[in-house]
């Protein structure tokens, strides 16, 4: 099975902090993904990365930076979290040997900044 | 990307067949159709994918009609763990993302 896992399923920060989500999966997956997730706004792409150190703005990049020095590893950074970045966060991960759109999201992480 | 429309809300008798329809009538040729779920304050879980054939695996099966412009998941025996939100898909040529809608909410009662 492939195991997508994120480092917390709650945080809470103050406004101004740099704040670090980290998602692993073990699957060898090319591609993996960020999204947060909002009631009445659906599931919104902040950045993906299609191989290591290579990334693309989803639709809602501002704010966010990502890193990815390991194939296996995707981190998601606010550098200064601010209270509209209250959210659900989802990492997901998926195979270009199987499919792009095929993909495996962790638990997700519940950031609320205050 | 192909719009979808789906029932806002469904129940379904414990160990009975659950079937969720999707209309998405404006796929185009080469769009798959996918569908996910989300059990409350979990990650969506993909289900099952299909262009044309019908398909089936481990979770459920996938009926697509011949003119392709909607779909049916079956999932053959629900249980109380597969109460969820269902979202249909399609897959969007030159997109990088999943667009959910709002998706039927399944509720399986014992």
């Amino acid at each position: 099975d492939v195991k997508v896992t994120q480092s917390s399923r709650y945080l809470v920060k103050r406004t101004g902090e740099k704040v670090f989500l980290e998602c692993v999966q073990d699957m060898d997956h090319e591609n993996m993904f960020w999204y947060r997730q909002d009631p009445g706004l659906g599931l919104r792409l902040i950045y993906f990365s299609y191989d290591v150190k290579m990334k693309e703005k989803g639709d809602i990049p501002e704010g966010y930076s990502v890193s990815r020095e390991k194939k296996e590893r995707f981190s998601l950074i606010l550098e200064s979290a601010s209270t509209n970045q209250t959210s659900m966060y989802l990492c997901a991960s998926s195979s270009n040997r199987r499919d792009f759109y095929e993909q495996y999201f962790g638990p997700g992480t519940r950031l609320t900044v205050t | 990307d192909a719009k979808t429309t789906q029932p806002t809300s469904m129940d379904c008798a414990e160990g009975r067949a659950a079937n969720l329809p999707c209309n998405h009538s404006t796929i185009s040729g080469n769009e798959y159709v996918y569908w996910y779920r989300q059990i409350h304050s979990q990650g969506p879980q993909y289900i099952i994918h299909g262009l044309k054939n019908n398909e089936t695996n481990e979770m459920a099966s996938l009926i697509i009609t011949e003119d392709r412009k909607s779909s049916t998941l079956i999932l053959p025996h629900a249980t109380l763990r597969d109460t969820a939100v269902y979202y249909c898909i399609g897959s969007g040529a030159g997109s990088y993302q999943l667009t959910f809608g709002k998706g039927t909410k399944l509720s399986v009662i014992p």
